[in-house]
């Protein structure tokens, strides 16, 4: 099945940094989210971005296909953003996968 | 539009008993999606529902075992429970597997 692996597993960082967390997986998917889960368990969708770059407000993602890989950018992070960020992928009409996560913290 | 729920929200069983957790989606979303979270595994899938059908299977024993109602709703049940089950149960649903919009999930613990 597919491999997903997301990196760094742990980001800590000051309010207001900026920071990348990066997705690659093992083969062609036509479905990849991130996802954040904040410190109650909650699941928030962010981006389905199997292709292409989108950004929502201070957060932004790409994912270049043809090379397997996802970015996730935040930028001039606040403590809010802290929780851990997955991103999930599928192949067609398949189960989402995902991968193990990056934990963040953000201190003020 | 409401979003994903999930009950309950909480629940304590004992070895050896049998739960039932229940998925109401997104209106008009046909796919529902379930799945266990744990420290030691991560997220892991366990079943797809669309439109009545089990469409995708996790590598789950078949004491896991669920299904879709007419109106999109889901349930699952796990039977004899495991003290391995302790995790929390999260479903989503979408439109065909497209976006996932989570529920709050259920947080099981065996005893």
């Amino acid at each position: 099945g597919i491999q997903v692996e997301q990196s760094p597993p742990d980001l800590i960082l000051q309010e207001g940094a900026n920071s990348t967390l990066r997705c690659n997986f093992s083969d062609s998917v036509n479905n990849l989210q991130w996802f954040h889960q904040n410190p109650w368990g909650q699941l928030i969708n962010l981006f389905y971005i199997p292709s292409g770059t989108k950004q929502n407000g201070r957060l932004s993602a790409t994912t270049v296909a043809t090379e397997r890989y996802s970015l996730l950018y935040i930028s001039s992070s606040q403590t809010t953003d802290s929780g851990v960020y997955f991103c999930a992928v599928a192949a067609p009409t398949d189960k989402l996968i995902f991968g193990t996560g990056t934990r963040l913290q953000v201190f003020p | 539009k409401a979003g994903v729920t999930q009950t309950p929200r909480y629940l304590i069983k004992t070895r050896g008993q049998q739960v039932t957790l229940s998925c109401s989606p997104i209106s008009g979303h046909r796919s529902v999606s379930w799945y266990q979270q744990t420290p030691g595994q991560g997220l892991q899938f366990l079943f797809e529902y669309f439109s009545e059908t089990q469409r995708n299977k996790g590598n789950f024993p078949g004491r896991f075992s669920g299904r879709q109602f007419s109106n999109s709703r889901s349930e699952m049940n796990v039977s004899t429970l495991e003290l391995g089950d302790s995790a929390l149960y999260l479903c989503a649903s979408s439109l065909d597997l497209d976006t996932q919009y989570f529920g709050p999930g259920t947080r099981l613990t065996v005893l």
